[in-house]
């Protein structure tokens, strides 16, 4: 069962454009929406994250914007720049008492910035 | 500050073998979860160890089990080695007093022929 679906599966954008890559959840116990950015032969990097009381969080070029009564997210890249070529992750994590929580994944979107 | 650190790179095994990847977590890291990435996907949860013992565990079968050293270090043990078992496997370390502070390691490519 997919918790977590993210869309579009791939995305080219030109230089200086708005990336916008969305997510969707359906575990309403989720209370912690992070993205990560993986670059070829490397594992996930955590790029920016969000509780569900905020509605939107920014950090340089990227922001969060949070949904919580559609049960959606979506990251915006702005001023998109050739480096930032990658593939992002959204991914959702519920509470656990005493450890370390797990992360869901959504199925990743590959980012192309043309210039 | 080295992070996390996996062991091999890459790794080529045939049906029906096993397969023992290693995991060093980042320095005052204390819980070690591991992720199976196959080709094209999102990182999918195995499983994860505090204080040596498995504390939650994802949908995989029981090939799949692990193991964490008093040092924090971990050990992912695939037993039975299915083509479908070919993926990149992920360690991430994290404290437990920052539930959700994790550092990936960059994995170890399996490949099952």
């Amino acid at each position: 069962q997919q918790q977590v679906k993210q869309s579009p599966q791939s995305l080219i954008v030109q230089k200086g454009g708005i990336s916008i890559i969305n997510c969707a959840y359906e575990n309403t116990a989720f209370d912690y929406f992070p993205w990560y950015q993986q670059f070829p032969g490397k594992g996930p990097a955590l790029l920016i994250a969000i509780r569900p009381d905020v509605s939107e969080k920014k950090e340089g070029r990227f922001t969060i914007s949070f949904n919580k009564s559609a049960k959606q997210f979506s990251l915006h890249i702005m001023d998109s720049q050739p480096g930032d070529s990658a593939t992002y992750f959204c991914a959702a994590s519920s509470p656990n008492t005493g450890t370390a929580s797990k992360l869901t994944f959504g199925t990743g979107t590959r980012l192309q910035v043309t210039l | 500050d080295a992070g996390v650190t996996q062991s091999p790179t890459h790794l080529i095994k045939t049906r029906g073998q096993q397969v023992t990847l290693r995991c060093s977590p980042k320095s005052g890291h204390d819980t070690v979860s591991w992720y199976q990435q196959a080709l094209g996907q999102g990182p999918q949860f195995i499983f994860q160890y505090y204080e040596e013992e498995e504390r939650q565990r994802g949908n995989f079968p029981d090939r799949f089990s692990g193991h964490q050293f008093p040092n924090y270090s971990s050990e992912l043990n695939v037993n039975a080695l299915l083509l479908g078992d070919s993926a990149l496997y992920l360690c991430a370390s994290s404290r437990t007093q920052r539930r959700y502070g994790y550092t990936f390691g960059s994995g170890t490519r399996l490949t099952v022929v």
